[in-house]
C-alpha cells in the first residue's frame, strides 16, 4: 500500500487560507487505481470528507465547504495539497489525507496519513 | 447530498459478547458502503468494503451486510482490541462518513 505524510502549518490565523500537503510514497498520485481526498476530524467529533480529486485531475469537493476549497495535485513531487480559504474557529481539526481504492463507480481508503491538528486562532 | 445516520451512537458490551452497529443511508448506495475503525489517537482503518468485504488481515469475527439504503456491522465476540470508533461511509456519490459508534467494554 501507498503511504502518505501531511505536511503543513499548525496554526492558522482566522481569514486566512490554509496550505496543507500530502507526500505520497510507494506509489504514483497518477495511478488510475486511486483517488486521493482530505478528511478532518474536529475535536472529539467524527469523520468528515471534504473533497478527493482523481488521477485525471478531476476534483469533487464536499457541499459544506465547495464554495472556499480547492485540491490539486504536483506529479512532479508526488503530492496532493489541499487549499481551504477564509479560516474559522470551527475549522479547527486533524486534517488527514487518504488513499482510496478505485473499484468500478466506488471505493475505500485504504492509506491514511498520521493527520495533521491545525488550530485557527489569532 | 447522501447522509448516513448511525446507531446507536455508543455502546457498551462485554468480552465475548456479540455487537451490531446499524447505518442507514438517505437513499438508495447500492452495496457501495465501508465501515472503519478509529482506535484512540489513530487514523481510521478499513474493516469492510463493498458493505460485506471483510478487508485483508481483518480478524473474521468482524461481518457486514446490508444493501440499498440499510447496512449493518457485526462483532461476533467482542475482543478487548476492539475499543474503538466505528464509522460507515458511503462511496455511492462523492463521500459521506456516518457520525460513528464509540464501543467501549463494559
Amino acid at each position: 500500500q501507498v503511504q502518505l505524510q501531511e505536511s503543513g502549518p499548525g496554526l492558522v490565523k482566522p481569514s486566512q487560507t490554509l496550505s496543507l500537503s500530502c507526500t505520497v510514497s510507494g506509489g504514483s498520485i497518477s495511478s488510475g487505481e486511486y483517488y486521493w481526498s482530505w478528511i478532518r476530524q474536529q475535536p472529539g467529533k467524527g469523520l468528515e470528507w471534504l473533497g478527493y480529486i482523481y488521477s485525471t485531475g478531476s476534483a469533487y469537493y464536499s457541499p459544506s465547504v465547495q464554495s472556499r476549497i480547492s485540491i490539486s495535485t504536483d506529479r512532479s513531487q508526488n503530492q496532493i495539497s489541499l487549499n481551504l480559504r477564509s479560516m474559522t474557529a470551527a475549522d479547527t481539526a486533524v486534517y488527514y489525507c487518504a488513499g482510496g481504492l478505485l473499484r468500478g463507480d466506488s471505493g475505500w481508503y485504504v492509506s491514511w496519513g498520521q493527520g495533521t491538528l491545525v488550530t485557527v486562532s489569532s | 447530498d447522501i447522509q448516513m445516520t448511525q446507531s446507536p451512537s455508543s455502546l457498551s458490551a462485554s468480552i465475548g459478547a456479540r455487537v451490531t452497529i446499524t447505518c442507514r443511508a438517505s437513499q438508495s448506495i447500492g452495496t457501495s458502503l465501508n465501515w472503519y475503525q478509529q482506535r484512540p489517537g489513530k487514523a481510521p482503518k478499513v474493516l469492510i468494503s463493498g458493505a460485506s468485504n471483510l478487508q485483508t488481515g481483518v480478524p473474521s469475527r468482524f461481518s457486514g451486510s446490508g444493501s440499498g439504503t440499510d447496512f449493518s456491522l457485526t462483532i461476533s465476540s467482542v475482543q478487548p482490541e476492539d475499543v474503538a470508533t466505528y464509522y460507515c461511509q458511503q462511496s455511492y456519490r462523492k463521500d459521506t462518513f456516518g457520525q460513528g459508534t464509540k464501543l467501549d467494554i463494559k
